[in-house]
């Protein structure tokens, strides 16, 4: 079936630092992927996406590439900041579906 | 424009009890979701409604847990008897009719605890 790889947690960077947060997935097709976040205290908000092979989602200097041939979406930022201290899910929704396939996510912890 | 609510936020019952949650989706939405997350892990689906017929219940435990959304708007997940596994959130989320992009707006979770 459908299934979502993240890279193990927890993560923690000094601020400024680069951040690459590995994702892989299984899916027949070709599926929509997401990046969803988790702050301290409140829901899960969408990231960024990408739903065909090759789109770059982008968004507050996130970015991830859908990537067909590894199967692979991994979130990149080049400068992070304290305020994204949170928990960072892959998702993928399969061709021709509306729900969502979550990874098991990524605690990241930015210190000053 | 209000997000999705979700009452109560925290509930603490006793195994073998029951308990429902209830969900009002973002205004306009036809799909509404309810996921359970475990701590530590990601979300994991339970049931998907369309407007007020049931899309995706294949990951749902029908032998205890149970949802509506009779007029196709609020939504009710009700687990009857509890089991400690079943210690949680739920989270609720809605999105508009169907698209290629997919987009869910989630809300705040009912964190339950079954001692």
């Amino acid at each position: 079936g459908d299934s979502v790889t993240q890279m193990e947690g927890p993560v923690t960077l000094s601020e400024e630092a680069f951040l690459t947060i590995n994702c892989t997935y299984t899916a027949t097709g070709y599926p929509s992927l997401f990046w969803y976040v988790q702050y301290p205290g409140e829901g899960l908000q969408l990231l960024l996406k990408a739903t065909k092979a090759d789109d770059k989602g982008s968004n507050k200097g996130f970015e991830a590439t859908y990537r067909k041939e590894t199967t692979s979406f991994h979130l990149e930022k080049g400068s992070v900041q304290v305020s994204d201290s949170a928990v960072y899910f892959c998702a993928l929704s399969p061709q021709g579906a509306q729900k969502l396939v979550f990874g098991q996510g990524t605690r990241l912890t930015i210190n000053p | 424009e209000a997000g999705v609510a979700q009452s109560p936020r925290y509930k603490i019952i006793e195994k073998r009890q029951s308990v429902a949650f209830w969900c009002n989706p973002i205004s306009g939405h036809a799909t509404l979701y309810w996921y359970q997350q475990i701590l530590g892990q990601g979300p994991k689906l339970l049931i998907q409604f369309q407007n007020n017929g049931v899309v995706d219940d294949s990951q749902l435990p029908k032998d205890r847990f149970s949802a509506e959304r009779l007029k196709g708007v609020d939504s009710t997940l009700k687990i009857q008897p509890a089991k400690l596994e079943d210690s949680a959130v739920y989270l609720c989320a809605s999105s508009p009719s169907a698209g290629v992009y997919n987009e869910q707006f989630f809300g705040p979770g009912t964190r339950l605890t079954v001692l």
